[in-house]
């Protein structure tokens, strides 16, 4: 079973389409993130939700747009796709706040080629 | 503000060689210390964890000792292998910090037979 899933895996889409990633935990946790990772596998957080709601907001474009329906699911949406949202996007869930010294899990990731 | 520093990368040892990557941090408080891993083409998960000063984590052959008076969480491993060729992360976690934890740039081992 896999803890946090997340789709698609890869996503080969043109400049200026609108795109979703699906993320799903069945750990139970109470927090999930969306992580970028760029292509020298710098990785910035972008948005934390605990119980639904959103406690971080990175320096994130507004075309960028997470939704939280539950604690198991963080949704990413994005509008107008640019060049430079090509990365690896990466969910991730973790047992109350990572700052508490909880261990994040990580998806597999879903990488993002924007053409 | 937190962060984290490691060791830059790529790191290229032959099988059975001794591996360190060094680790050190700033941080406003106590934080919890980690090293995360990611193998080529998944996401990453944890390798070992320390909460307090002097702890030890370990796990896989791999080591590292939370180091208050160098502020620092080197990882450590006596033989790698070939299997252990991955991207390792740094991170540090600190009640104050608003949820956020904080992510080295990764070093990229690579270890030839």
């Amino acid at each position: 079973d896999t803890a946090v899933s997340q789709t698609p895996k890869y996503l080969v889409t043109q400049m200026g389409n609108d795109k979703s990633i699906k993320c799903e935990q069945n750990l139970g946790h109470d927090t999930m993130y969306w992580y970028k990772q760029d292509s020298k596998k710098f990785l910035k957080i972008m948005f934390s939700y605990n119980n639904k709601e959103l406690i971080i907001n990175e320096t994130v474009p507004n075309r960028f747009s997470p939704k939280s329906p539950d604690k198991a699911h963080l949704n990413l949406h994005i509008n107008s796709l640019e060049l430079g949202d090509s990365a690896v996007y990466f969910c991730a869930s973790s047992q109350g706040q990572a700052s508490s010294g909880n261990t994040i899990y990580f998806g597999e990731g879903s990488w993002l080629t924007v053409v | 503000g937190n962060s984290v520093t490691q060791m830059e990368g790529p790191v290229t040892l032959s099988e059975e060689a001794f591996l360190t990557i060094n680790c050190t941090y700033t941080a406003t408080g106590y934080p919890s210390l980690f090293w995360y891993v990611q193998y080529p083409g998944e996401g990453l998960q944890l390798l070992l964890k320390a909460t307090k000063a002097d702890d030890k984590g370990s796990n896989k052959g791999f080591e590292a000792t939370y180091r208050k008076e160098t502020t620092s969480f080197h990882l450590e491993k006596g033989s790698v292998q070939v299997s252990d060729s991955a991207v390792y992360f740094c991170a540090l976690s600190l009640n104050t910090n608003a949820g956020k934890s904080t992510f080295g740039d990764g070093t990229t081992l690579t270890v030839k037979p």
